[in-house]
């Protein structure tokens, strides 16, 4: 079974700039999250998606946002980039139930210049 | 705002010996206690979780201890091997949702 694909997995922006992220979560997975990880903040929640749905926020700013699609692959975009955006973004998916474990992808490295 | 504090930053244990990394938590409504291990250039992945209804839970050389009065719980390694270095973060979630996760502490083996 394939695990978690994140694309791309390294990107380099400009500030100013807008991006978008690409998570494939494992077949049969309906919830999607993201996090954001930094050497200084450690792994900060972005936001949850379920069927197609917000279902969590984390505490970060409207440029941040996502979507889901019917196939529960999900995309992370952030418009007008900061330099401390910079950072590993992840994403995670499970099956979407209280019960659920929720399975990592390597990540995308994104660099603000 | 943190509501999961771990400690050690950083630990070096000889080949064989007990890694002992802990954890305290602030909001009672947790509900579930994973620890994550991730290697460089990879993801997180889950290592071993406890609920809180549970004290103790070991999977092979990996044991989580849970003290839910005093809200903290904490992850030994037995026989610790050079190939479990890497970065634990500990973490704590309602309904395994909006997962908090600890700052992390950087594991090294020593052979």
């Amino acid at each position: 079974k394939a695990g978690v694909t994140q694309t791309p997995r390294y990107l380099i922006k400009t500030r100013g700039q807008q991006v978008t992220l690409s998570c494939s979560p494992i077949s049969g997975h309906r919830s999607v999250s993201w996090y954001q990880q930094t050497p200084g903040q450690g792994l900060q929640f972005l936001f949850e998606y379920f069927s197609e749905t917000q279902r969590n926020k984390g505490n970060f700013p409207g440029r941040f946002s996502g979507r889901q699609f019917s196939n529960s692959r999900s995309e992370m975009n952030v418009s007008t980039l900061e330099l401390g955006d910079s950072a590993l973004y992840l994403c995670a998916s499970s099956l979407g139930g209280s019960n659920q474990p929720q399975h990592f992808g390597d990540g995308t490295r994104l660099s603000i210049l | 705002q943190q509501q999961v504090k771990q400690s050690p930053q950083s630990l070096i244990v000889q080949k064989g010996g007990i890694s002992i990394i802990n954890c305290a938590y602030e909001n009672t409504a947790f509900d579930y206690f994973p620890w994550y291990q991730q290697f460089p250039g990879k993801g997180p992945a889950l290592l071993i979780a406890i609920r809180p209804d549970v004290s103790e839970k070991k999977e092979g050389r990996f044991t989580i201890s849970f003290n839910k009065s005093a809200k903290q719980f904490s992850l030994h390694i037995m026989d610790s091997q050079p190939g479990d270095s890497a970065t634990y973060f500990c973490a704590a979630s309602v309904g395994r949702r909006d997962m908090r996760f600890g700052a992390g502490t950087r594991l090294t083996v020593k052979p």
